[in-house]
């Protein structure tokens, strides 16, 4: 079955630096987006990413972040000067179209997330 | 702005017993979807079921079904015959049709199956 991939597992950080997560979302998904989850809360959204553009974007999603598909193949979440409350998992996602489903899962399919701990 | 609320944030079941998870949501859509994902410790996002607004029957998975009250806009996951790899947080999750396609997530409920 096809997979959303995400690098690194875990990343740790200094306060202030600049970190980039890495996804290789399914290849004939069209739609892509990112997630947060702070340790023991709930998941919320941060942004999609449809046509080479952001389609939507929560208050979250502020300038310190931004995110990019520079090749086709992988999508990026950029965090430009790390604050140690960006400690949390972050997952990818991606979905085939708005309406088609596919795996009984409207085609949205996670990556297993990756730990960011800013220090 | 839809919401959703989970307002169990731990419960517990024997192994074997039949558990029941609430979710209320909160929107003014007519089609929308909603979704029960299940968090294990490895903390991967696993679908657990899914139900189309449209649709008045309720959605089932094996041991996995849902009591989708839309008038009352609850949509609640029974967990029959629990199994100890059942031990997950839930999140009850929302979907608007047609639109970017992001999920609303609730708060999660701690399911703890017990031997």
């Amino acid at each position: 079955e096809p997979e959303v991939t995400q690098t690194p597992s875990h990343q740790v950080t200094q306060m202030g630096q600049e970190v980039i997560l890495r996804c290789v979302p399914i290849s004939n998904h069209l739609y892509f987006y990112w997630y947060r989850q702070i340790l023991g809360q709930k998941v919320e959204f941060l942004v999609s990413f449809y046509n080479n553009e952001i389609s939507e974007k929560s208050e979250i999603f502020d300038d310190q972040f931004s995110v990019e598909r520079p090749d086709g193949s992988n999508f990026t979440l950029k965090i430009r000067s790390t604050k140690l409350e960006d400690s949390a998992m972050y997952f990818c996602a991606s979905k085939i179209s708005l309406t088609t489903r596919q795996n009984n899962n409207y085609g949205y399919t996670f990556g297993s997330g990756t730990r960011l701990t800013v220090v | 702005a839809q919401t959703v609320t989970q307002s169990q944030p731990e419960m517990s079941v024997q192994e074997a017993e039949t558990v029941t998870l609430s979710c209320t949501y909160d929107t003014s859509e007519n089609n929308y979807y909603l979704f029960w994902y299940k968090q294990p410790p490895s903390r991967q996002m696993i679908l657990v079921i899914r139900q189309e607004a449209y649709k008045q029957q309720n959605a089932t998975e094996n041991r996995f079904s849902v009591n989708f009250q839309k008038a009352a806009k609850s949509f609640s996951l029974k967990i029959s015959d629990s199994q100890l790899g059942d031990t997950a947080m839930y999140f009850c999750a929302f979907m608007r049709s047609g639109n970017t396609g992001k999920l609303i997530f609730g708060q999660g409920t701690t399911l703890q199956v017990k031997p």
